[in-house]
């Protein structure tokens, strides 16, 4: 199974401030990862997909890079609704593997 | 819109089944991938199984292997999950989740989830 290794698990930002996420795999899954966000008591939403890809209605302060192994989640401009947790996701092969999550406080 | 609905979870002993349910709208399940993902309270995602849109093949995790089976009706677009001998670590929610359509595998979409609780 592919290991998603996410930092930091949760992290204290302002408003406004820019945040990073990182996502490490312990195989190369090359570009097949995703970024959801989740707040409480609703189901993940998508943010970003095959690494980079910015989903059809999500922000432009949410940025996704990385290939290989090594991944990261940007957020800029920090606003208060971005307050949640975030996953990455492996989807290069089968079982499907999460990051253990971060959880942003604003 | 694409949206998925879920149903049939509940407070179940160990060693019983339960059966969730997920009715599918804004696209057909006859043409898309669509997996199951669970989450314990408070905890991360695991998945649960995936079905391939020509319905046969089927892939499942490990931990729900022979005792969970994944399946669709294309004439109610609605995905299942049959669920048996259940254990207390089987407790969390449910998700169905379509598989991206410019992806292999990848979800775009999550229904809104239905709890299962195992307990005595």
């Amino acid at each position: 199974d592919t290991q998603m290794t996410q930092s930091p698990s949760s992290l204290s930002a302002s408003v406004g401030d820019s945040v990073t996420i990182t996502c490490q795999a312990n195989q190369d899954i090359t570009h097949f990862l995703s970024w959801f966000q989740q707040k409480p008591g609703k189901p993940p939403n998508l943010l970003i997909y095959d690494a980079s890809t910015l989903q059809t209605g999500v922000p432009s302060r949410f940025i996704g890079s990385g290939s290989g192994t090594d991944f990261i989640l940007t957020i800029n401009s920090l606003q208060p609704e971005d307050s949640a947790t975030y996953y990455c996701q492996q989807y290069d092969n089968l079982p499907l593997t999460f990051g253990g999550g971060t959880k942003v406080e604003i | 819109q694409v949206q998925m609905v879920e149903s049939g979870g509940g407070v179940v002993h160990p060693g019983r089944s339960l059966r969730l349910s997920c009715v599918a709208s804004g696209f057909t399940l006859s043409g898309t991938d669509m997996h199951w993902v669970r989450q314990a309270p408070g905890k991360g995602l695991e998945w649960v199984a995936v079905i391939w849109n020509d319905g046969n093949n089927r892939h499942y995790a490990d931990s729900v292997k022979g005792r969970f089976t994944i399946s669709r009706d294309t004439s109610t677009n609605t995905l299942y999950l049959q669920m048996n001998s259940l254990r207390a670590e089987d407790t969390g929610f449910y998700y169905c989740a379509r598989v991206n359509p410019v992806t292999t595998l990848g979800i775009d979409h999550w229904g809104q989830g239905t709890l299962v609780t195992v307990s005595s």
